[in-house]
């Protein structure tokens, strides 16, 4: 089946690291993706990873991604306040000439002063 | 330089009517997608395109009818609004089986 979980709500103090943690069901993926949603605002791709690797760094961005165990993590170092947003991780599902997005339901990250 | 770029933004309507969402992207990309966020952030893939032929329609009411002009345009028509269409519909574009942006989406309010 196509499921994609993550926890609802993390909330950290400003200069900590925030670590945002997926489960995906599809081991066919062949991306996987962090979008950020901001309240009132469209969906910004923050990163992604392609299947066959274990991390990547982007700036204050770190994915790591652990296949056998289908677990995706995102880790944000000195989380600023500018970072409170929804997180939402997505599978890439192959569907014919084209894929789709599998989205998980969000994380809501709180930044406190 | 708008890369996805979705009119109108906000659309109010009664019941029963019907309406259009227009996409429009200018990165050069074959593949566009219609994505629905309902009231609980949930979201969900409703149709996709390549080059202007439909490849993926899922489950949606046939009362939702996409319609592609050309590559860089992805229109969504529905027909006999319910209250339960209300949600925030995003347009997407991507190379084939490629990084997928979102345009800004439309946030649509049936009364």
């Amino acid at each position: 089946g196509e499921d994609v979980e993550q926890s609802l709500f993390l909330s950290v103090r400003e200069g900590d690291s925030s670590v945002i943690n997926c489960t995906y069901t599809d081991s066919s993926s062949t991306y996987l993706y962090w979008y950020k949603q901001e309240p009132g605002a469209g969906l910004q791709l923050l990163t992604y990873i392609f299947s066959n690797m274990d991390m990547k760094q982007d700036q204050r961005l770190t994915v790591l991604l652990n296949k056998k165990d289908k677990h995706l993590s995102l880790r944000i170092a000195d989380t600023q306040t500018g970072d409170s947003a929804i997180y939402f991780c997505a599978e890439s599902i192959q569907g014919g000439a084209t894929n789709k997005l599998i989205f998980g339901t969000g994380t809501l990250l709180a930044v406190q002063p | 330089d708008t890369a996805v770029s979705q009119t109108p933004k906000y659309l109010v309507t009664q019941m029963g009517n019907d309406k259009s969402i227009k996409c429009e992207q200018n990165l050069g990309h074959d593949t566009m997608y219609w994505y629905k966020q309902d009231s609980k952030k949930f979201l969900k893939i409703m149709f996709s395109y390549n080059n202007k032929e439909l490849i993926i329609n899922e489950t949606v009411p046939n009362r939702f009818s996409p319609k592609s002009p050309d590559k860089a345009h992805l229109n969504l028509h529905i027909n006999s609004l319910e209250l339960g269409d209300s949600a925030v519909y995003f347009c997407a574009s991507s190379h084939p089986a490629g990084l997928q942006y979102f345009g800004p989406g439309t946030r649509l309010t049936v009364t």
